[in-house]
């Protein structure tokens, strides 16, 4: 079965903190694809990156960046200098290569307030 | 703007009645999900469709049924409503390829429902 864990369920950090949202999965697929998307207040969700199973290379896009570690089913999402804008839930998520679909699997998210 | 319409954004019924929520995807995307946000149940993925045909169930209730039309816009529609059923809808699309789980899926704004 396929298992999305995130198990910080709130983290509270200060403006220009750098912080770490941890992303845990299971899965037996051997090609799979992980996800995050952020959740902000307003309700909606916005898709920030998408990382493939066979590519374990580190992705940095301005203050964000994802570490991807196969040995240990992680795929963390830190920011650095976080703002106030930044203040949302996030969401990790998986979708496997079996199958006719490309069904979410996502974890409970992570609610993180940025104070100013 | 994901590109993703839904329709309405906020839905106030009483228990037992009938809703209808509606989805267009992007512009040229094939595919449409429909998942259900509630505060016990997190992020659920409920049905896909794939070019007008259900591709893939997940937990949707036989309460709740779904169909996407010619022109690829999809509903939801929900029967029989009983409060739990209070949740957000979100419907995503993406663009529809025969290959599984290597797509991006976009989220609409969703659809909040309260059932009073």
């Amino acid at each position: 079965a396929q298992k999305v864990t995130q198990a910080q369920t709130e983290i509270s950090v200060v403006e220009k903190e750098d912080v770490t949202l941890d992303c845990v999965y299971e899965t037996r697929d051997t090609t799979y694809y992980l996800f995050w998307y952020k959740q902000p207040p307003s309700g909606e969700l916005v898709f920030l990156i998408r990382r493939n199973s066979f590519d374990e290379q580190n992705e940095i896009s301005g203050r964000y960046s994802w570490n991807f570690q196969k040995s240990t089913s992680s795929f963390n999402f830190t920011i650095t200098a976080s703002q106030v804008v930044d203040s949302a839930v996030y969401f990790c998520a998986l979708s496997g290569r079996g199958g006719a679909t490309n069904k979410l699997i996502f974890g409970t998210g992570t609610l993180l307030a940025v104070q100013p | 703007d994901s590109g993703v319409t839904q329709t309405p954004k906020h839905l106030i019924t009483a228990t037992g009645q009938r809703v209808t929520l509606r989805c267009s995807p992007r512009s040229g995307d094939l595919s449409v999900y429909w998942y259900q946000q509630s505060l016990d149940q997190g992020l659920q993925f409920l049905i896909q469709y794939y070019n007008g045909e259900e591709r893939a169930k997940g937990n949707i209730l036989e309460r709740f049924s779904a169909q996407q039309f010619p022109d690829l816009h999809s509903e939801l529609n929900l029967s029989s409503l009983e409060l739990g059923d209070s949740a957000l809808y979100f419907c995503a699309s993406s663009v529809g390829l025969r290959v599984s789980g290597t797509e991006t899926q976009y989220f609409g704004p969703g659809t909040r429902l309260l059932v009073l």
